[in-house]
């Protein structure tokens, strides 16, 4: 079945410690986009990425870097720079012929303790 | 300033009654896209509808509705007879043709449908 997955759907790390979100998918889509969403709010844009070996920031960059080596792929690095790394991150991506509808993976919440 | 507001931050409703999500925009774009996502408790977003700003018809899927008024700048949701599996996090989002199609959401209304 064609889908965007993100692994895994909980994580757990300790403050200070870098820790990479996975996201694929096997859609064939060009763009893709890293969100994080926090209790009560809306959506906030990390990144994206509209073609293989580039990205641009989002509204809310600081904090975390990506990699867009592969068309497929799209892993988020949330680094010990984040001062508030707890909250749940969506993966999305959008094909070239609709490239303004984003279609999201299920998430992962991370918990840095 | 908000770019998407929807104003309704938590609705609660019995089962089988009709129910309104509200949601007004703001943009200065001739060309832009609406959308409508839900968030059920899973919490993947599921893509339910997108419009842009040339086709203000109505549209209607199945208990779904939608109403587009560019005079007021807003992108109404509807549920009627609605069911308990209705319950989740309706967001309403924007994305415009000079900001490289980036969406903006808005906050998101929970919607509760009580048995």
């Amino acid at each position: 079945d064609g889908g965007i997955t993100q692994s895994p759907k909980y994580l757990f790390r300790k403050e200070g410690q870098n820790v990479t979100l996975s996201c694929e998918q096997n859609l064939n889509h060009d763009a893709m986009y890293w969100y994080r969403q926090d209790p009560g709010q809306g959506l906030r844009l990390i990144y994206y990425s509209q073609i293989v070996n580039d990205f641009q920031k989002g509204d809310i960059a600081e904090g975390y870097s990506v990699s867009r080596e592969k068309k497929e792929s799209f892993p988020l690095t949330v680094t010990s720079a984040q001062k508030n790394p707890t909250a749940f991150y969506l993966c999305a991506s959008s094909p070239p012929a609709f490239a303004d509808t984003q279609y999201f993976g299920p998430g992962t919440r991370l918990t840095v303790l | 300033a908000q770019k998407v507001t929807q104003a309704q931050t938590e609705i609660s409703v019995v089962e089988k009654e009709d129910v309104t999500l509200d949601c007004v925009y703001e943009t200065r774009d001739t060309t832009y896209y609406l959308f409508w996502y839900k968030q059920p408790p899973s919490g993947e977003l599921v893509f339910l509808i997108r419009r842009n700003s040339f086709d203000e018809q109505n549209e209607i899927s199945g208990r779904y509705s939608w109403n587009f008024q560019k005079s007021t700048s807003s992108f109404n949701f509807t549920i009627t007879a609605s069911q308990v599996v209705d319950s989740a996090v309706y967001f309403c989002a924007l994305s415009e043709a000079s900001r490289d199609d980036k969406i903006i959401f808005g906050k998101g209304t929970r919607l509760h449908i009580l048995p």
